[in-house]
């Protein structure tokens, strides 16, 4: 079975200062972790991937996640928020042969000017 | 590329009536996934179709169906809604069957049961 944990489901930051997301996950299987980004009234935007190539792997708009097996987490993170950061941030994972995501709560973040 | 397009994005329904959602995928994908967006439950998984057969399904009652056609244009079916149905019906393309393909999403359709 497989299942993603976003701790806080909001956070707020102010412009230039460090994000921080947090994703851990549960997997019985090797696992594909994914984060998602969905501004108001769209769809899923992908900013990045985990496919076992690289533990740092490094996304669009300056984001970039750490896969770290032992801590079974995948945090995502920023070293300057913007204004334009604001949005919902989903982790997801899939893996064993499925195609489909399991994902987490979500986390709203919210950049303060 | 034209991305994923979904039609209707606004549907407004009452209760016991059926919906049909459509999701044209990126071309040249053939696999098409669907998800539930709920203020209470979140993303979760309905059902993945490639080359027209159902491939995976989530834990959704039999009111949820899906079809795909050979142009890999899917559709969603739910007959006899219930209030608890509205919600945001993401559907997602992708482009291989392993796993790890990124999944690219559509704006979604909201669908209000009144």
């Amino acid at each position: 079975a497989q299942s993603v944990t976003q701790l806080g489901s909001h956070v707020s930051v102010s412009e230039g200062a460090l994000v921080l997301l947090r994703c851990n996950y549960s997997s019985s299987v090797p696992p594909y972790l994914f984060w998602y980004v969905q501004y108001p009234n769209q769809g899923l935007q992908l900013l990045l991937k985990y496919t076992s190539a690289a533990t740092l792997v490094k996304g669009i708009n300056g984001f970039e996640a750490e896969f770290k097996k032992s801590e079974t987490s995948f945090h995502l993170t920023k070293p300057s928020a913007h204004m334009s950061d604001a949005a919902e941030y989903f982790c997801a994972v899939s893996g064993g042969g499925a195609n489909n995501l399991f994902f987490g709560t979500g986390t709203r973040l919210t950049v303060i000017p | 590329k034209a991305g994923v397009t979904q039609t209707p994005r606004y549907l407004i329904k009452t209760r016991g009536q059926q919906v049909t959602l459509s999701c044209s995928p990126i071309s040249g994908h053939r696999s098409v996934s669907w998800y539930q967006q709920t203020p209470g439950q979140g993303l979760q998984f309905l059902f993945e179709y490639f080359s027209e057969t159902q491939r995976n399904k989530g834990n959704f009652p039999g009111r949820f169906s899906g079809r795909q056609f050979s142009n890999s244009r899917s559709e969603m079916n739910v007959s006899t809604l219930e209030l608890g149905d509205s919600a945001l019906y993401l559907c997602a393309s992708s482009s291989l069957e392993s796993s790890y393909n990124e999944q690219f999403f559509g704006p979604g359709t909201r669908l209000t049961v009144l």
